[in-house]
């Protein structure tokens, strides 16, 4: 069974430091993993996505993340916070394989506030 | 393009009402759809998927129901509302892509 786990409910920076969001996952399969984005009462954007190629992929808005298998770890990272960053950020593993997403299971989410 | 409509953004409903909430997608044939809901502090907890018409998968055993009646309709139901229905709702579509979110509904049970 997949799950996620998302270390960390609050996480605080300064405009300009250092944003690194946990995300550990359970798979019994290779997973596929993702990063959402949501803002106040608005649906979720995909940040960026692994599903087996390069283990560092890029997604937008700065952030990236690296997949380690060895950690099960799928960390979101970006090397200098803006004020428009402060959201709710879900890790998500999805149960599909080949060229079909099956389902997606999220991470309770990690709340980033953005300090001036 | 594709694109995801659902409504209504925002719904109060008394205790024992029933609930109906529509999701429909634009600009893409026979997708994966879902229902997620979102309780404050719990993240996203999947309730339903379908992989076609007729077709639904229920995650969780509760007091709501799903339909698909065509390829890009998919509806949230209860007879009956309960208060812990409450939460945000939220649509999603996908297949061989990453899942892409309606913009939810804010439903409260009084």
């Amino acid at each position: 069974a997949q799950s996620v786990t998302q270390l960390g409910s609050h996480v605080s920076v300064s405009e300009g430091a250092l944003v690194l969001l946990r995300c550990n996952y359970s798979s019994s399969v290779p997973p596929y993993l993702f990063w959402y984005v949501q803002y106040p009462n608005q649906g979720l954007q995909l940040l960026l996505k692994y599903t087996s190629a390069a283990t560092l992929v890029k997604g937008i808005n700065g952030f990236e993340a690296e997949f380690k298998k060895s950690e099960t770890s799928f960390h979101l990272t970006k090397p200098s916070a803006h004020m428009s960053d402060a959201a709710e950020y879900f890790c998500a593993v999805s149960d599909g394989r080949g060229s079909t997403l099956g389902r997606l299971y999220f991470g309770r989410g990690t709340q980033l506030t953005v300090w001036p | 393009s594709q694109t995801i409509h659902q409504w209504p953004a925002t719904l109060v409903q008394p205790v024992g009402s029933p609930l109906s909430l529509e999701c429909t997608v634009e600009g893409t044939s026979n997708p994966n759809l879902y229902w997620y809901r979102q309780a404050a502090g719990r993240g996203l907890q999947l309730l339903f998927y379908s992989v076609g018409i007729g077709q639904i998968s229920s995650e969780v055993p509760q007091n709501l129901s799903a339909s698909r009646p065509q390829d890009r309709q998919f509806i949230l139901s209860s007879k009956k509302l309960l208060l812990s229905d409450s939460g945000f709702y939220l649509c999603a579509w996908g297949g061989n892509s990453p899942l892409h979110f309606g913009n939810g509904t804010r439903l409260t049970v009084t």
